[in-house]
């Protein structure tokens, strides 16, 4: 079964203490995604990676917000310096395309809040 | 660029009801829809996958259908039950994947 798991599952920081979010597939992937979801814009993509690679990032806000994948097995989203206009649930998703089909599989997802 | 919009953004049925969630986009060349559904202070649970080549997916008590041309796709949920109560939230895949704002089901005892 396609699975992510994403640390930590809450995040309280103060404004401008630096973020980072992670998440760790538990199964074979070919995609990996980035989302921020708030009341007032629901779900957005911010980057996403193929085969580990940074496709897509216009979805980024800022600058402050990088993201990296280092292997197959990890990917963290970094936001420097954090602002209370950050907090939102962060999910990170997966695809596999042989398994799934394009199907994706997300994590439980991050909440931050950014004081 | 791709909009959707789910309709209606709030639903209230009693148990037993068959019921349909909307579902419309505005660019009709898209790769595949996803239907998820979404527990509060949850995770996204994927139902169904739709790819732009089929017209229907069905899963148990659920049934999604796709209409590229009208830009459509809808959820079909027979003889509803209060654990089905979530959000639920249409996902198109063309260049990225947009979502909708979601439709939020109660379904009362």
């Amino acid at each position: 079964d396609a699975g992510v798991i994403q640390s930590p599952r809450h995040e309280v920081t103060e404004m401008g203490q630096e973020v980072t979010l992670r998440c760790k597939p538990i199964s074979g992937h070919d995609y990996l995604f980035w989302y921020r979801q708030t009341m007032m814009r629901g779900l957005e993509l911010l980057i996403y990676f193929n085969n580990n690679v940074p496709i897509d990032d216009s979805g980024m806000p800022e600058d402050r917000f990088s993201a990296k994948m280092p292997n197959a097995s990890f990917s963290t989203l970094k936001i420097q310096p954090s602002e209370p206009r950050d907090s939102a649930v962060y999910f990170c998703a997966i695809v596999d395309v042989r398994e799934s089909n394009n199907e994706q599989f997300f994590g439980p997802g991050t909440r931050l809040t950014v004081l | 660029k791709q909009e959707v919009t789910q309709i209606p953004a709030a639903l209230s049925v009693p148990e037993g009801e068959n019921l349909v969630l909307n579902c419309s986009f505005t660019d009709s060349a898209i790769y595949n829809l996803q239907w998820f559904r979404q527990d509060p202070g949850k995770g996204l649970t994927s139902l169904l996958l739709i790819q732009s080549s089929q017209r229907e997916q069905t899963s148990g008590r659920l049934n999604a259908s796709l209409d590229k041309s009208s830009g459509r796709s809808t959820l079909y949920i027979a003889a509803s039950q209060p654990g089905d109560s979530a959000t639920y939230l249409c996902a198109v895949v063309n260049n990225d994947m947009r979502f909708g704002a979601g439709t939020r089901l109660t379904v009362k005892p």
